[in-house]
């Protein structure tokens, strides 16, 4: 079954805009990742935050993490349209993956 | 270092023909996982092997897929017969311990 579930699915928002993207789960987690994909494409590895942190950051990328809530949000700021694609939250329960539905991204120009 | 491969990009075949697709994991990777995303949804876990053997198969969808891992080291997925429900996007990853590396996927068009 699937663990992550993002939410929203889609989002649509103009460049220079933040944009927020939730992630949920429902097992005991070692950590978790944010991955994007681009349409037809593989998935770029965009950040991993452990079980035990709280907040990260990576360039225009900030990450948190609420064990309590089991729930993750990743934003990115200042928006560009090659923000434009899904991105997914994958948790990695002892070594096994599992991903969510993913949020469709639209940033326009 | 060369990261995960997979081959081919894209594959177009029948219904009812056979299709295998390779990944080749960054070397010295025991974790291998397989997944496919059908038709823009939700990205799916197929199966996970440690080294040569299959640690979880439970998201393999039916006794047409079948994966091998030869030797711990490249993997197969073959899918026959194929149907027209089996096109997406399958991807596989590669871990040592807890950051996942994909490859590029292969896209699967079954007409």
């Amino acid at each position: 079954s699937q663990q992550g579930e993002e939410d929203p699915q889609a989002l649509s928002i103009q460049e220079g805009e933040n944009a927020t993207m939730n992630c949920s789960y429902k097992t005991s987690i070692n950590n978790l990742q944010w991955y994007r994909q681009n349409s037809g494409r593989g998935l770029v590895h965009l950040i991993l935050i452990r079980s035990n942190e709280r907040e990260k950051h990576s360039g225009r990328l900030r990450v948190t993490l609420d064990t309590s809530k089991k729930s993750s949000s990743l934003l990115i700021t200042a928006s560009r349209a090659a923000d434009t694609a899904s991105y997914f939250c994958a948790t990695d329960g002892f070594n096994d993956m599992r991903f969510g539905a993913g949020t469709r991204l639209t940033v326009k120009p | 270092e060369a990261g995960v491969t997979q081959f081919p990009s894209h594959s177009v075949i029948e219904k009812g023909q056979t299709v295998t697709l390779r990944c080749d994991p960054i070397s010295g990777h025991d974790n291998l996982y397989w997944y496919r995303r059908v038709m823009g949804k939700e990205i799916k876990f197929l199966l996970h092997f440690v080294k040569e053997s299959k640690q979880d198969e439970s998201g393999m969808p039916n006794n047409r897929f079948l994966a091998e891992r030869t030797g711990g080291t490249y993997s197969t997925l073959k899918v026959q017969p194929a149907e027209l429900e089996d096109s997406g996007v399958y991807f596989c990853a590669s871990s040592m311990n807890t950051e996942a590396f994909f490859g590029q996927g292969t896209r699967l068009t079954v007409v």
